[in-house]
């Protein structure tokens, strides 16, 4: 079956680097997305990856994707007040109905 | 401006009566979908449509409906079936119907009280 899976939480000090975590369990999956949440908003989409791909940068973010552990992270680089937010992993694969959303990771990021 | 737009923003309904929430979009984007989002449960889906005039169930489709009579038009509406329905509904959009990379609506809030 289909499932996301994400820490509930993380805390960092303005300026440090944030990791955020996601598993999932579709070995058909081909597309993985980040997806960012501010407070009584919808979703933005911030980077996708796809599974032929080990890694993506795009300016602040690193999009890291181990295929064999389904294991995929976001990295954002020189956090700031403005990156706190709920940041949602997706999966999805071509012909599937839609993506498949994890439970969000509340980013704290401290002045 | 092209874009997903949600309306209301917030709306209180008493218990057993239907609401319906819009939901349009200018992308010119084939497939749409609705998500709920209840705190620390993440986005589950209540009903797709890939195609004008055409919709499947999601996960929690029951105590919804909606209909799909135009390409940019994508209400839902809550009926009063729908045991808790006190949630932050979310329309989203796809270019095509394959299901990957899709754009959001800015949500609605839907009180029942």
């Amino acid at each position: 079956g289909e499932d996301v899976e994400q820490s509930l939480f993380l805390s960092v000090r303005e300026g440090d680097s944030s990791v955020i975590n996601c598993t999932y369990t579709d070995s058909s999956s081909t597309y993985l997305y980040w997806y960012k949440q501010e407070p009584g908003a919808g979703l933005q989409l911030l980077t996708y990856i796809f599974s032929n791909m080990d890694m993506k940068q795009d300016q602040r973010l690193t999009v890291l994707l181990n295929k064999k552990d389904k294991h995929l992270s976001l990295r954002i680089a020189d956090t700031q007040t403005g990156d706190s937010a709920i940041y949602f992993c997706a999966e999805g694969y071509t012909g599937r109905r839609a993506l498949t959303f994890g439970s969000g990771t509340r980013l704290q990021v401290q002045p | 401006d092209g874009g997903i737009t949600q309306s209301p923003k917030y709306l209180f309904r008493k218990e057993g009566q239907n609401v319906t929430l819009s939901c349009e979009q200018n992308l010119n984007h084939d497939a749409m979908y609705w998500y709920r989002q209840d705190p620390g449960q993440g986005l589950r889906l209540i009903y797709y449509s890939q195609i004008v005039n055409d919709f499947q169930k999601g996960d929690i489709a029951e105590g919804y409906s909606v209909s799909r009579e135009k390409k940019e038009s994508f209400p839902l509406t809550v009926t009063s079936a729908q045991k808790n329905p006190t949630a932050f509904y979310l329309c989203a959009s796809s270019p095509d119907s394959t299901g990957n990379t899709i754009y959001f609506g800015e949500g609605s809030w839907l009180t029942v009280v």
